[in-house]
């Protein structure tokens, strides 16, 4: 089993580009998460899907959309990256208030 | 608010040298306090999950305890395998997962 799939695992953007991070999980699990992690400040929520057809915002959403587009999947968008958005990202799941599965992460630098 | 504090932020032990990792939270109904390890380029992998103070979990050379206002990573005769860093999560509402800054723990031979 796979588990969490992220994608890409790098990418660079330029100050206001666009840009979406895949994720998907085979897991049948119902919530799915969007953490970022940066040196010094911990993983950080920055949207979450508590089931197909919800979101919610989390700790840090500005400058971020997501959307659950199933059960499977949860996009996350930056409509004009900025530099302070390079960061790791981490995309996750559980099955309620269960434990998360992360994927590997997508590492983004915006110059 | 929610807040959770690790310590120490890094630890450097010999391989066999035994020692404990500290998880101290602030929380409103705690429904779970979770423990990951993560390693470089990795994301967070789960090891356990406790309920109530009193609990105790154990995995190898890891074991995980919880009391009303701490949680304890105790790694027993550790093996340079086992560094990595350690991260702990108390869960409160729903969609609402606090983590700590991490321990970063390094075994040497």
């Amino acid at each position: 089993n796979a588990g969490v799939t992220q994608t890409p695992k790098f990418q660079v953007l330029k100050t206001g580009q666009s840009m979406t991070l895949q994720c998907a999980q085979d897991m049948n699990h119902n919530s799915m998460y969007w953490y970022r992690q940066d040196p010094g400040m911990g993983l950080r929520l920055i949207y979450y899907s508590a089931s197909e057809g919800t979101t919610d915002k989390g700790e840090v959403p500005n400058g971020y959309n997501v959307s659950r587009l199933n059960k499977r999947e949860f996009s996350l968008r930056l409509e004009s990256a900025a530099p302070s958005q390079t960061s790791v990202y981490f995309c996750a799941s559980s099955e309620g208030a269960m434990a998360l599965h992360f994927g590997n992460g997508t590492r983004l630098t915006v110059t | 608010e929610d807040q959770v504090t690790q310590s120490p932020e890094a630890l450097r032990l010999q391989e066999g040298e035994s020692s404990s990792l500290n998880c101290s939270y602030t929380v409103s109904g705690l429904r779970g306090l979770f423990w990951y390890r993560q390693d470089p380029g990795k994301g967070p992998e789960f090891l356990f999950t406790l309920y109530s103070a009193g609990e105790e979990k154990e995995k190898e050379r890891l074991k995980a305890t919880l009391t009303k206002k701490e949680s304890f990573l105790h790694i027993t005769a550790p093996k340079p395998e086992d560094s990595a860093t350690y991260l702990c999560s108390p869960g409160t509402s729903y969609g609402k997962l606090t983590f700590g800054q991490g321990t970063i723990l390094t075994v040497h031979p």
